[in-house]
């Protein structure tokens, strides 16, 4: 099992709909969550960090973590071309300790179509 | 302007030569980190640095070779050992007060033939 999973996708929603991305990850003491946006040929850019359960919403964007059931997810609503990117979950492990490393997921393509 | 640069954006070698990518930042960072990024593969982590003078090896060191003399700077050496070298090259760093947050330069794609 991979320690953070992702669908590859390619994931296609029309302009203006609902994006829905997630992650599901297997140490259950992780404590950190973050989710970052790629286009291609550029860097990874921090979008959403969340340590707690529940939702955290900023702009169009609002991630939600589950920590029973091991999963986070990023939702962008009002979707526009200019979000389609590669989206990576990243997670912090429990034993990871203060070397601050960070377990990447492979990422989930979004495509949004006007 | 405060960032984390990376020179050069494009890089070519011959085979068997080592070449260094910078990496450096003015943020006042302590943390810098280097991934490489293929195809299919995500990000993989090749060394890291927590302080000053010292640093660990990654998920994939070997064939790479790094130093941390200035809190500024991260330099990575890929050396003729790495059989592997072309790929897409990410120094990152994280600030003081926000753990495990990591802020990315633009990268160095680098391409060995």
């Amino acid at each position: 099992q991979k320690e953070v999973e992702q669908n590859s996708g390619p994931l296609s929603v029309p302009e203006g709909a609902i994006a829905s991305l997630n992650c599901t990850y297997s140490d259950r003491g992780s404590q950190s969550f973050f989710w970052y946006r790629q286009y291609s040929g550029k860097s990874p850019e921090l979008i959403m960090s969340i340590y707690s359960n529940g939702d955290k919403e900023d702009g169009r964007f609002t991630a939600q973590l589950s920590k029973a059931s091991q999963y986070v997810s990023l939702l962008i609503r009002d979707s526009q071309p200019s979000d389609s990117a590669t989206y990576l979950c990243a997670v912090n492990p429990s034993r990871a300790g203060n070397n601050r490393k960070l377990i990447w997921g492979l990422g989930t393509s979004l495509a949004v179509n006007p | 302007d405060g960032g984390i640069t990376q020179s050069p954006k494009y890089l070519f070698r011959k085979e068997g030569q080592n070449v260094t990518l910078s990496c450096e930042q003015n943020l006042n960072h302590d943390a810098m980190y280097w991934y490489r990024q293929d195809p299919g593969q995500g990000l993989r982590l090749i060394y890291y640095s927590q302080i000053v003078n010292d640093f660990q090896k990654g998920d994939i060191a070997e064939g790479y070779s790094v130093s941390r003399e200035k809190k500024e700077s991260f330099p990575l050496t890929v050396t003729s050992a790495q059989k592997n070298p072309t790929a897409f090259y990410l120094c990152a760093s994280t600030p003081p007060d926000r753990d495990y947050e990591q802020y990315f330069g633009p990268g160095t794609r680098l391409t060995v033939t």
